[in-house]
Order: structure tokens, then sequence, then C-alpha cells
């Protein structure tokens, strides 16, 4: 069965600092791997998505993402945080064909 | 931006009411899904659908039903809504095979049962 973690509901960081949020998984097949986003009173939006090939994903808005097999791990990172950066990261895993489970959710907030 | 549509944005009712959520998209998706939102939750599946004339329940125990007569709409109708119903619902659409599609979510329904 497929399961996804995030580590951390709410994260703070400065504006300009590397923003990192933190995703684990648990897949009995090869995983299919997601970062959507959530801006305040909107639905999801896709940031990024590993399906095969290079395990470094870049996404929209200067985000990206490394997959990592060894550490069931798929943390998204970008170098600098903008202040329109703040809001609802989902990270998900395709669960089987049509069938994709979401973690928690981590807020993301941005210090000015 | 996606083109998927949610009506009502916001809607309180009182208990008892019957409700239904419109959801509507023009991008041809066969596939569509219903989720359920709450804070520090993650989101949960209580329907989905293939396409026209096939809808499945999902992994949330849900009172609700919903119906797929044309591909472009998935309402979502609660025949007696009761407080256990309050919550965010977001509709969504996929434009992929298999495992690896995109979804495209609409903006929710947030839904207050009193």
């Amino acid at each position: 069965a497929q399961s996804v973690t995030q580590l951390g509901s709410h994260v703070s960081v400065s504006e300009g600092a590397l923003v990192l949020l933190r995703c684990n998984y648990s897949s009995s097949v090869p995983p299919y791997l997601f970062w959507y986003v959530q801006y305040p009173n909107q639905g999801l939006q896709l940031l990024l998505k590993y399906t095969t090939g290079a395990t470094l994903v870049k996404g929209i808005n200067g985000f990206e993402a490394e997959f990592k097999k060894s550490e069931t791990s798929f943390h998204l990172t970008k170098p600098s945080a903008h202040m329109s950066d703040a809001a609802e990261y989902f990270c998900a895993v395709s669960a089987g064909t049509y069938k994709y489970i979401f973690g928690t959710g981590t807020r993301l907030k941005v210090l000015a | 931006e996606a083109d998927i549509y949610q009506t009502p944005r916001y809607l309180v009712i009182g208990t008892g009411k019957k409700i239904t959520l419109e959801c509507s998209q023009t991008m041809g998706h066969d596939k569509m899904y219903w989720y359920q939102q709450d804070p520090g939750m993650e989101l949960h599946l209580i329907h989905y659908s293939y396409g026209v004339n096939s809808t499945e329940k999902g992994d949330l125990s849900s009172e609700s039903t919903v119906s797929r007569i044309r591909t472009e709409h998935f309402p979502l109708t609660l025949e007696s809504a009761r407080p256990s119903h309050t919550s965010q619902y977001l509709c969504a659409s996929s434009d992929g095979t298999g495992y690896t599609g995109e979804l495209f979510f609409g903006e929710g329904s947030r839904l207050t049962v009193l």
C-alpha cells in the first residue's frame, strides 16, 4: 500500500532563505510522486512530478524536488523564498490507476 | 489556468437540507474526482468517475452521491446535510492515463451545516 508523510505541518523561512519541505513515501511499486501547492481560497495546482528518468525534477516558480529511492524521499526545495511562496504544499503518490494518496500538507510562511 | 469550476464557493445551510455541489470542466477529461479537505488532514477521496455513467466510491466513507451523465459535469449531492458534513469539497479532473496524470482542481466548495 502507498502512503505519504510530510514532516512539519508549519514551516517558516525568511524571505531570500532556502525553502525545504520534506516528504517521505511508502510504496510497494515504483512510485510516481507529485507536489501540489494551494494558495488561500484556491484549489491545488501542480508544482512538479516525478515519473521516471531524471531524479531531480524542476517545477514552476523555481521549485525543484529530488527523488531518492534509498531514502524513500521526495523533498521540495527552492533556493530563495519569496513572499508569494506563502501557501500550503501537498506531497502525493500515485496509488494505482487514477488514484492518488496525499500527505497532510505543510503550510509555508515567509517572513519579511 | 485550469478550466474546472465549482459552485457554490461557499454555502451555509441548516441540518436536513438537500444540497448539490456543482463541478464542471471544459477540458474533455474522462476522469473526475471529489475530495474532502479538512485542516491538518490529508485530502480524502470520496468519489471518482472514469467516464460517463461510471462512478465509484472512494476510500473515505461518505453519505453523498454523485452522477456522471455528461463528460463535463460531475455533481455531488447530499440528501440530508448534517453538521458532520461541514468541510471543504474539492473537485478535480485528470488529463493522463494510469498513474501519472496531473490532477486539475477547482477552487473548492466550502460547506457549513448548522
